[in-house]
């Protein structure tokens, strides 16, 4: 069965940086756009980054844009996303989902928090 | 802000028929783009509930239902149980935005 396994959360100051990563199994990794989908505590969820199957396009909401980068290796079936300069609002649960407007699998998430 | 609208709350005794609305633009649900809900659980990630507006992947109940018109959609549960009680989520694609965009969620209360 599919199964995607977020990690790399954890607390970061302001101003930081942090990098996530998605492992992914039970489907042909190389045959899927994946995307990063995150969750304010208590809020609703917030689209923020897209990646085709290739690697090769990739797609930001304006709220990451410049700050936050989505890459994967797909012959190691990873999804990773890496966040610079890390704001108090950039705090949520980050997800992983296989699709890119249709999201049909999610792992489990992992939590950042941005404090000093 | 969320870029489509939908009810904070909505409640039913069990047995009811809940109907959990999502209100978008020309840009998103108007433009004819699909609409597809969530259902996040307590404590858990969201899971994929109805697909392409009114499909249901594997394994959903056939209580749950979807429908769009205009540039708005609809869930409804029928026979509504304590297991139902969660949060929902629509989501669709917007074409100004060129990414997708959520609803803020609708916590379904069983009384």
């Amino acid at each position: 069965q599919v199964q995607l396994v977020e990690s790399g959360g954890g607390l970061v100051k302001p101003g930081g940086a942090l990098r996530l990563t998605c492992g992914a199994s039970g489907f042909t990794f190389s045959d899927y756009y994946m995307s990063w989908i995150r969750q304010a505590p208590g809020k609703g969820l917030e689209w923020i980054s897209d990646i085709r199957s290739s690697g090769s396009f990739r797609k930001y909401a304006d709220s990451v844009k410049g700050r936050f980068t989505i890459s994967r290796d797909n012959p190691k079936n990873s999804l990773f996303l890496q966040m610079n300069s890390l704001r108090a609002e950039d705090t949520a649960v980050y997800y992983c989902a296989r699709g890119d407007s249709l999201f049909d699998n999610w792992g489990q998430g992992t939590l950042v928090i941005v404090s000093s | 802000q969320s870029v489509l609208t939908q009810p904070p709350s909505v409640s039913g005794a069990p047995g009811q028929r809940v109907i959990v609305s999502c209100t978008g633009s020309r840009s998103n649900i108007g433009a004819g783009y699909d609409v597809h809900w969530y259902q996040q659980l307590p404590g858990t990630a969201p899971k994929l509930l109805i697909y392409g507006d009114s499909n249901r992947p594997s394994g959903v109940p056939d209580r749950f239902s979807g429908s769009k018109s205009g540039t708005s959609a609809s869930l409804a549960i029928t026979g509504l149980q304590a297991e139902d009680e969660a949060d929902y989520f629509c989501q669709s694609y917007d074409g100004s935005l060129s990414g997708s965009v959520f609803g803020g969620g609708t916590k379904v209360t069983v009384l």
